[in-house]
């Protein structure tokens, strides 16, 4: 099976923009995981969806924000960014077997100027 | 109290020899732990999941919980410099769609 793909896998963008990140699961997983990863502050998780619906967000201002498709296939948006933004976004997905180990992705290493 | 808790190292290990890793966790509630391997630039990758209190073994990785004293952690046998990484410990609080991840430890296994 392939694993989880990212796109794409380095961005660089101005202050104030915005940027839209994709993530295709594995095969068969429903259930996609956003995180941002910086030296400070490790792993932050960003939000879950399953099915379409988010069931799960964590502590982040409304800029980030992000959906799923019908294929499972999810992306998630930063509008207005800032310096502060710069890290490297995963995404995880979780088969719904009754198992929920997540398994990620290689990153997308956004960064702010 | 953060929500998990690693130290954040690094551990030295020579090689051939045991490293210990530990995680302590906060919510009660947690169902799931998960220990994660991320080398310098890559992605987190999974080595070991638990559910149960106990230990549970897969090749040279023991992963142990106690949910009495909320902590779990990762034994690796025979250490190899290719060990060397970030060890990350994750927690699912039950019914929650979310994982909470420590900071890591960093292990370094000398040749």
């Amino acid at each position: 099976k392939a694993g989880v793909t990212q796109t794409p896998r380095y961005l660089i963008k101005t202050r104030g923009q915005q940027v839209t990140l994709s993530c295709s699961p594995i095969s068969g997983h429903r259930s996609v995981s956003w995180y941002q990863q910086t030296p400070g502050q490790g792993l932050q998780f960003l939000f879950e969806y399953f099915s379409e619906t988010q069931r799960n967000k964590g502590n982040f201002p409304g800029r980030f924000s992000g959906r799923q498709f019908s294929n499972s296939r999810s992306e998630m948006n930063v509008s207005t960014l800032e310096l502060g933004d710069s890290a490297l976004y995963l995404c995880a997905s979780t088969p719904t077997s009754g198992s929920d180990e997540q398994y990620f992705g290689p990153g997308t290493r956004l960064t702010v100027t | 109290q953060k929500e998990v808790e690693q130290n954040s190292g690094p551990l030295s290990v020579p090689e051939g020899a045991i490293a210990s890793l530990n995680c302590t966790y906060s919510d009660r509630g947690s169902q799931s732990f998960f220990w994660y391997r991320q080398y310098s630039g890559k992605s987190p990758e999974l080595i070991m999941f638990i559910y149960s209190n106990g230990d549970k073994e897969d090749g040279r990785f023991t992963a142990q919980l106690n949910k009495a004293s909320q902590y779990v952690s990762l034994l690796i046998r025979d250490s190899q410099p290719s060990d060397s990484a970030t060890y990350l410990c994750a927690v699912s609080p039950s019914g929650t769609y979310k994982y909470i991840f420590g900071t890591g430890t960093r292990l370094k296994v000398l040749a």
